[in-house]
């Protein structure tokens, strides 16, 4: 029961260096997220995506990319890192269609840009 | 833009009392989730209310959703050092499609044994 696996846990970027975390998920969920959270800021969304090929902004999204070409990937993109993306970042996944809303989030990677 | 806001920022409790969180929205919601994420680790679902007026208990804790759903508390009752973490609510707004959760910025829960 792996549920939704994020790759890296921890990663030390140089500012304007670009990388890409990882998310997967094994239990066919439609819909896909990722948040960053800040010290006692709680969550806030920067991407999500409703199925393969479909993906929205959030509240953050400036900064990031996203794709989602497959219903178990949905990678995330830091082109030019900067020291305001210093955070701890959660994918997670959802399946609304089957009456709840409810959000399983992977373990998270710890992003350090100095 | 929805907001919602969490209070306290910070709890301190004796183990065995008993304490209560909320959780306040500017809109009205479709629904509303708390999460609970221990120290170090990440969010992990604990119950979804829909209903106005919607009262859910899990063991010694008692979630409740507003008349006007607006709003929504988590009350625990003999606190113990497992309810150590900070909890969260999210709602999404009526207007809002699925996915698009709100969430507040936590209750930071600390235990005295």
């Amino acid at each position: 029961n792996a549920g939704v696996t994020q790759t890296p846990k921890f990663r030390i970027l140089k500012i304007g260096q670009s990388m890409t975390l990882q998310c997967t998920q094994d239990m066919n969920h439609n819909y896909m997220y990722w948040y960053r959270q800040d010290p006692g800021m709680g969550l806030k969304l920067i991407y999500y995506s409703v199925g393969a090929g479909i993906t929205d902004k959030g509240e953050v999204p400036n900064g990031y990319n996203v794709s989602r070409s497959t219903t178990e990937d949905f990678p995330l993109r830091l082109e030019l890192a900067a020291p305001s993306q210093t955070s701890v970042y959660f994918c997670a996944s959802s399946y609304p269609a089957r009456g709840d809303e409810k959000l399983f989030f992977g373990s998270g990677t710890q992003l350090s840009v100095l | 833009g929805q907001q919602v806001m969490q209070i306290p920022q910070y709890q301190h409790v004796q183990e065995g009392e008993d304490f209560t969180t909320y959780c306040n929205s500017s809109t009205t919601l479709s629904n509303i989730q708390w999460y609970k994420q221990r120290p170090g680790g990440h969010p992990v679902f604990l119950i979804q209310l829909v209903k106005s007026g919607e009262v859910k208990k899990q063991k010694r804790l008692t979630f409740q959703f507003g008349e006007a759903k607006k709003n929504s508390s988590l009350h625990i009752t003999a606190t113990q050092t497992t309810d150590v973490g900070t909890y969260f609510c999210a709602g999404r707004e009526t207007t809002d499609s699925w996915g698009k959760l709100q969430f507040g910025a936590g209750t930071q829960v600390v235990v005295t044994p």
